[in-house]
């Protein structure tokens, strides 16, 4: 079964500098997706970014960006220029498809001005 | 922008009685989920579901759980009796796969679930 682990349940970062969360998880599969959601005090669920694993070159979107280490099984999230709007809870979720999400236990990021 | 949402957002029930949480998914997509969160825990996969049957499905999802969609737009998870551990967040996705692709998992806010 395929595992997905986040190994800082909390991280903090100043208004404006850069924060890297971490994730790793196990496969055997070759072929899988990876996923970076971001779930405010509101609780909802938001995609924040994704990886196809055949894909060499890391996913970006704005200040968001990843280092997918295929070998390593890592896949870290980093966010650049924090912003207050950025504290939340971040899951790291995996799926190699067969439609079923498989989420780590999230990390709680504060964002201090 | 299409969204899912969901029915109630806070539904209190007592210890064996039978719940019905709703979803209305993205009008145009295939496939149906739920997940749940304990409060402070991660997020688990119940059931996926497609074409009117379940696609999918983890050992959560034992006989007191049910999905239907019983018309062109719902999407509910029954409880049939509910038990204090079923009390959690009840996330409803859907997502419309590409051929040969998998599509993002549009979440809904979630319905929060108490049992007294």
């Amino acid at each position: 079964a395929q595992t997905v682990t986040q190994s800082q349940p909390e991280m903090s970062v100043q208004e404006a500098e850069t924060v890297t969360l971490s994730c790793t998880y196990d496969t055997s599969e070759s072929d899988y997706y990876l996923f970076w959601y971001k779930q405010p005090p509101s609780r909802q669920m938001i995609l924040v970014i994704r990886q196809e694993a055949y894909k060499q070159q890391n996913a970006t979107e704005n200040r968001f960006s990843v280092n997918f280490q295929k070998a390593a099984k890592s896949f870290s999230l980093k966010i650049s220029d924090s912003q207050l709007g950025d504290a939340a809870m971040y899951f790291c979720a995996y799926n190699n498809a067969g439609n079923m999400l498989t989420f780590g236990g999230g990390t709680r990021l504060m964002v201090k001005p | 922008e299409p969204e899912v949402t969901q029915t109630p957002s806070h539904q209190v029930t007592q210890m064996g009685q039978e719940v019905i949480l709703r979803c209305v998914p993205i009008s145009n997509h295939l496939y149906f989920y739920w997940y749940r969160q304990i409060l402070g825990q991660k997020v688990e996969f119940l059931v996926s579901f497609y074409n009117n049957e379940i696609s999918e499905k983890s050992e959560i999802f034992d006989d007191q759980f049910s999905v239907e969609r019983p018309d062109g737009s719902n999407f509910t998870l029954k409880i049939r009796s509910t038990k204090l551990e079923d009390s959690a967040m009840y996330f409803c996705a859907s997502s419309e796969p590409d051929r040969g692709a998998i599509d993002e998992q549009y979440f809904g806010p979630g319905t929060r679930l108490t049992v007294t």
